[in-house]
């Protein structure tokens, strides 16, 4: 079986400090991790994955995450916050040959000016 | 190329009738799943099509059925419609390939029971 869990359903930051959103799955199967955005009344848009390789995979608009196994961790960062950076973010693991995502509860960013 | 087109938009619906939701996936891409969002249960699987064969059920009762057509376009049915299934309802579409890519999102059917 799969789980997510976002810890921290609200994070507030000021504009230009750093973004820290955690993520913690459980995964039986080795997994493939993900992070999406979603803007007010919009679908979800992925920001980065990781599959295979590289632990630390860089995403758009500056965002990355690192890949920690014996964490069973996926957080995601970026250096400075923007403005246009506060929307809800997601993380969701799935298993090899599958598009069945386990979304987390999800994090809503705040940036404040 | 056109992204993932989810129609209607909007819909609102009373009580004990049936709503179908349709998707049109990204042009190539065969794989189709759709997801309830929902305020207090959040993002929750429903269904995964692979050339018109579902290939994973979410935990939702049997009012929820869907179907892919041969141009991999996807439609879901709720029958006996329940307030609870007021949802945000998104669909997404994948390339089918060696290594697992990332689903595409569509911008949701917000279906509104009354």
């Amino acid at each position: 079986a799969q789980s997510v869990t976002q810890l921290g359903s609200h994070v507030s930051v000021s504009e230009g400090a750093l973004v820290l959103l955690r993520c913690n799955y459980s995964s039986s199967v080795p997994p493939y991790l993900f992070w999406y955005v979603q803007y007010p009344n919009q679908g979800l848009q992925l920001l980065l994955k990781y599959t295979t390789g590289a632990t630390l995979v860089k995403g758009i608009n500056g965002f990355e995450a690192e890949f920690k196994k014996s964490e069973t961790s996926f957080h995601l960062t970026k250096p400075s916050a923007h403005m246009s950076d506060a929307a809800e973010y997601f993380c969701a693991v799935s298993g090899s040959g599958t598009y069945k995502y386990i979304f987390g509860t999800g994090t809503r960013l705040k940036v404040l000016a | 190329k056109a992204g993932v087109t989810q129609t209607p938009r909007y819909l609102i619906k009373t009580r004990g009738q049936q709503v179908t939701l349709s998707c049109s996936p990204i042009s190539g891409h065969r794989s189709v799943s759709w997801y309830q969002q929902t305020p207090g249960q959040g993002l929750q699987f429903l269904f995964e099509y692979f050339s018109e064969t579902q290939r994973n059920k979410g935990n939702f009762p049997g009012r929820f059925s869907g179907r892919q057509f041969s141009n991999s376009r996807s439609e879901m049915n709720v029958s006996t419609l329940e307030l609870g299934d007021s949802a945000l309802y998104l669909c997404a579409s994948s390339s089918q390939g060696v290594e697992n890519t990332e689903a595409f999102f569509g911008q949701g059917t917000r279906l509104t029971v009354v």
